[in-house]
């Protein structure tokens, strides 16, 4: 069975430039979870999918973050325009619906913002 | 709300000895609480969780952690460390929040093994 997959592993662009970042959750998993990890510090939650409704985003840093699940299938996690602070690895996580509490996270996409 | 501290951003252990890594959590409820595990250029990998049986977890390459509410930790142990083991460990505390389990990470420490 499939993990989770992330893609691009790593991405370096400029500030003001816009990323995309992508999350193929595991096969049948409900829930998607996003999390930031800031250089040195805890990793935060960002936001969570049920299928394709957001759930919680309150761990949205600010409107400059976009993230949709379309289909309720693989997940975005866009930012534009991207700014210094934005630095860090970002993770995907999911789990089932039923008895979820249990969530597998995929590799991270390390973003580099210069 | 629930909160983790892990303390200790770095440990060192020669080949062979205790692996002991801490982790303190705070909730105002029932917890969930789970150790994760990420080496080199790969995901968080769960060594172990609990969910309120056992208080001793027995978790993988052959790790464990015990649940102690009075001291409200569960902490890391190996009785001997493997080159293999070094990586970083993460600390969670999870709790049922909206319908579904909200997951509150430590800030890490990474494990040095010595030979």
């Amino acid at each position: 069975e499939a993990g989770v997959t992330q893609f691009p592993s790593h991405s370096v662009i400029e500030k003001g430039q816009t990323v995309t970042l992508r999350c193929d959750p595991i096969s049948g998993h409900d829930n998607l979870y996003w999390y930031r990890r800031v250089m040195g510090k805890e990793i935060k939650f960002l936001l969570h999918f049920v299928k394709e409704s957001k759930q919680d985003e309150s761990g949205m840093p600010n409107n400059r973050f976009l993230a949709e699940r379309t289909g309720g299938t693989y997940s975005t996690l866009k930012v534009q325009p991207a700014e210094l602070e934005d630095s860090g690895v970002y993770f995907c996580a999911s789990s089932l619906r039923e008895g979820g509490n249990i969530q597998y996270f995929g590799a991270g996409t390390r973003l580099s913002v210069l | 709300a629930q909160s983790v501290t892990q303390l200790g951003s770095h440990v060192s252990v020669s080949e062979g000895a205790l692996v002991l890594l801490r982790c303190n959590y705070s909730s105002s409820v029932p917890p969930y609480l789970f150790w994760y595990v990420q080496y080199p250029n790969q995901g968080l990998q769960l060594l172990l969780k609990y969910t309120s049986a056992a208080t001793l977890v027995k978790g993988i390459n052959g790790f464990e952690a015990e649940f102690k509410k009075s001291e409200t930790s569960f902490h890391l142990t190996k009785p001997s460390a493997h080159m293999s083991d070094a990586a970083e460990y993460f600390c969670a505390v999870s709790v049922h929040s909206g319908g579904y389990q909200k997951v509150t990470f430590g800030t890490g420490t990474k494990l040095q093994v010595i030979p």
